[in-house]
């Protein structure tokens, strides 16, 4: 089945700092998202974004889907960034392939 | 409007021991899935359902049992539960043929 990689698995910055998280997959996609779990446990869809580039205030993402990866983009990170980050795949019928995910943690 | 609804929040079993899961969504989304989260792992699939009175398999089936009789219903049943299922659980909607997902805040179980 498709395999999604993420990286890093961990970061830590400063308030104020930017990031830049990957996404890999394996095989051809029609369909991308971006999740954010914070500290509590909720998951919280981000984008859905299978190619090209889309905005959210200090949130963006980009997807090239033919070289198989997607950039999620955070600018001036906040406290209230912090969390678990989590892109997926679509493998028919609705069902989503998690990536493993990336810890960010902002210090204040 | 409540969106996905999970129940309880935090169980603990003793090995053997059966449970459901209770997740509803007051959405009328045809879509509704349950994912487990482990450590260091992401989520995984485990059953899914496209509409009332249809279910399938997703990733790691096995020991878990699901049924769909209404659209608002899915719960996920655990006939003898193992200590490798201790995990937080997610229930997830989405209307059909969309990209927009509605994830319940999850149930965290301990098997002993």
């Amino acid at each position: 089945g498709i395999q999604v990689e993420q990286s890093p698995p961990d970061l830590i910055l400063q308030e104020g700092a930017n990031s830049t998280l990957r996404c890999n997959f394996s095989d051809s996609v029609n369909n991308l998202q971006w999740f954010h779990q914070n500290p509590w446990g909720q998951l919280i869809n981000l984008f859905y974004i299978p190619s090209g580039t889309k905005q959210n205030g200090r949130l963006s993402a980009t997807t090239v889907a033919t070289e198989r990866y997607s950039l999620l983009y955070i600018s001036s990170s906040q406290t209230t960034d912090s969390g678990v980050y989590f892109c997926a795949v679509v493998s028919g019928a609705q069902k989503l392939v998690f990536g493993q995910g990336t810890r960010l943690t902002i210090n204040p | 409007n409540a969106g996905v609804t999970q129940t309880p929040k935090f169980q603990v079993l003793k090995t053997g021991q059966s449970m459901t899961l209770q997740c509803a969504q007051d959405m009328n989304h045809e879509y509704m899935s349950w994912y487990r989260q482990d450590p260091g792992m992401g989520l995984r699939l485990i059953h899914y359902s496209v509409g009332a009175g249809i279910t399938d398999q997703g990733e790691v089936p096995n020991g878990y049992n699901v049924s769909r009789s209404t659209t608002e219903d899915f719960p996920l049943r655990l006939l003898s539960a193992a200590p490798s299922q201790t995990s937080v659980y997610f229930c997830a909607s989405s209307p059909s043929g969309t990209q927009s997902y509605t994830f319940g805040s999850g149930t965290r179980l301990t098997v002993v």
